[in-house]
Formats: structure tokens, C-alpha cells, sequence
């Protein structure tokens, strides 16, 4: 097992309020990443982190933000929810060698904005 | 612009027959590609993987095969069993380009293998 959690695992948010999501790793992984999982899409990269304090965009970023102050811990933040960020997010690590280039996820955490 | 596609949503298999799963790129500058499972409430687990550099890799039941000619890969399954009844996700990386670690995925599909 890799050590990767995320909290909370469920969750229901009226729209317009703020929600942070967080990863936590105890491996010391260098690289982290936010994904989340839509019907009919598969997995959209959010945003990602190649350190502490060094984030950068995916491609479906708009209303998100990131933040890594520690390398263990990467949180997500949806700014003010939306309906359209109804989703399922999975954190993600890079084991990142040369066999092997993918990634460990996270359980996952199912938010609902209503 | 879906960079790596999975055109089947679900494919149904009997037990002990093959199971293949297809899934298609436009971006030539991928050049490490990956198969990943995903069961119901857990997240994505890693499957198999392959390098540009090889057109097959196989791992005991799971065999991919890439044509980087035809920008395919697919993913076999020999004999299927009831408990690889799941979501596969194809991936793809440019693992030598600016881009280094980052997956792009398809949009799945869901395998079903009847006893």
C-alpha cells in the first residue's frame, strides 16, 4: 500500500460555498496530482505538483485552486461550488521510475453540490 | 480535444473466453502508455504498462499490445474470470517531453464477465 488518503470521503455542499479536499501521503513522493472522474470523460487532470509550493494547471483547472505547503499534503479547494463540480476526486502519486511511470490513487472522495 | 479514446463503454464476456479492450491516440508525441482497473468506491490500480520502444507485454492473464503506427493499443485478457468484472481505464504518457508524469486517460470501459 502506498500510504495515500483522502478526507473526506464523502461529502454534500450547497453551491457557492468554498470546499477543500485533501490528499495526504506518507511516502514522500515528489509528484502529486488531482484528478476527478466524470461519466462519459474518464479522468480529467485538475491540477498537479512537482514540489512544495510548485503547482501547476491541468486541463479542466477553471474554479479550482491547490495548495502544498508540506510534501506530504496537497489540498484541493473548489473556490465557491458549483453543480457542475458534482464529481468524484481521486488524489494521485507518481512512483515515477523508469519501469514505471504511473501513478497510486487515492480511495477517492464523492462531492455533491446541491 | 480527446487526446486518448476508449470507443466501447462496456464490453460483456463469458467466463474463460478472451477479453479485449481497445483504445485509440492522437498525440504522437505519447510514448508510455498504461492500463489501469477500477472496481466500484476504490480508486483506479495500476494493470500493465508499455514503452514505444516495444510492441508487447505481457503479465501472467493481461497482455498489451501497441501499434504506434495505427496510434492503438489494446489490452487482452486470457481466460477472462469473474472477478476481472471492472472499469478499464487506457492512459498515456509523454514521459520524455515536458509533460514528464502526467496521464492523460480515456473515458473507460466497462468489462463484464458472466460465469
Amino acid at each position: 500500500d502506498a500510504g495515500i488518503t483522502q478526507s473526506p470521503r464523502h461529502k454534500v455542499t450547497e453551491t457557492g460555498t468554498p470546499v477543500t479536499l485533501r490528499c495526504h501521503q506518507t511516502e514522500n513522493h515528489r509528484y502529486m496530482y488531482w484528478y476527478r472522474q466524470d461519466p462519459g470523460h474518464g479522468l480529467r487532470l485538475i491540477h498537479y505538483s512537482y514540489g512544495v509550493k510548485d503547482t501547476d494547471k491541468g486541463e479542466v483547472s477553471d474554479g479550482y485552486s491547490v495548495s502544498r505547503s508540506k510534501t506530504e499534503d496537497f489540498l484541493l479547494t473548489l473556490e465557491s461550488a458549483t453543480s457542475s463540480q458534482t464529481s468524484v476526486y481521486f488524489c494521485a502519486i507518481s512512483v515515477g521510475t523508469e519501469a514505471n511511470y504511473g501513478y497510486t490513487f487515492g480511495s477517492g472522495t464523492r462531492l455533491t453540490v446541491v | 480535444d480527446q487526446q486518448v479514446k476508449q470507443n466501447s463503454p462496456s464490453l460483456s464476456v463469458q467466463e474463460g473466453r478472451i477479453s479485449i479492450l481497445n483504445c485509440d491516440y492522437t498525440n504522437s508525441m505519447f510514448d508510455y502508455f498504461l492500463w489501469y482497473k477500477k472496481y466500484p468506491a476504490e480508486g483506479p490500480t495500476f494493470l500493465i504498462s508499455i514503452s514505444s520502444i516495444k510492441d508487447k507485454n505481457e503479465d501472467g492473464r493481461f497482455t498489451v499490445f501497441l501499434n504506434k503506427s495505427a496510434k492503438h493499443l489494446s489490452l487482452h485478457i486470457v481466460p477472462s474470470q469473474p472477478g476481472d468484472s471492472a472499469v478499464y481505464f487506457c492512459a498515456a504518457s509523454a514521459v520524455g517531453g515536458t509533460s514528464y508524469g502526467k496521464l492523460t486517460f480515456g473515458q473507460g470501459t466497462i468489462l463484464t464477465v458472466h460465469p
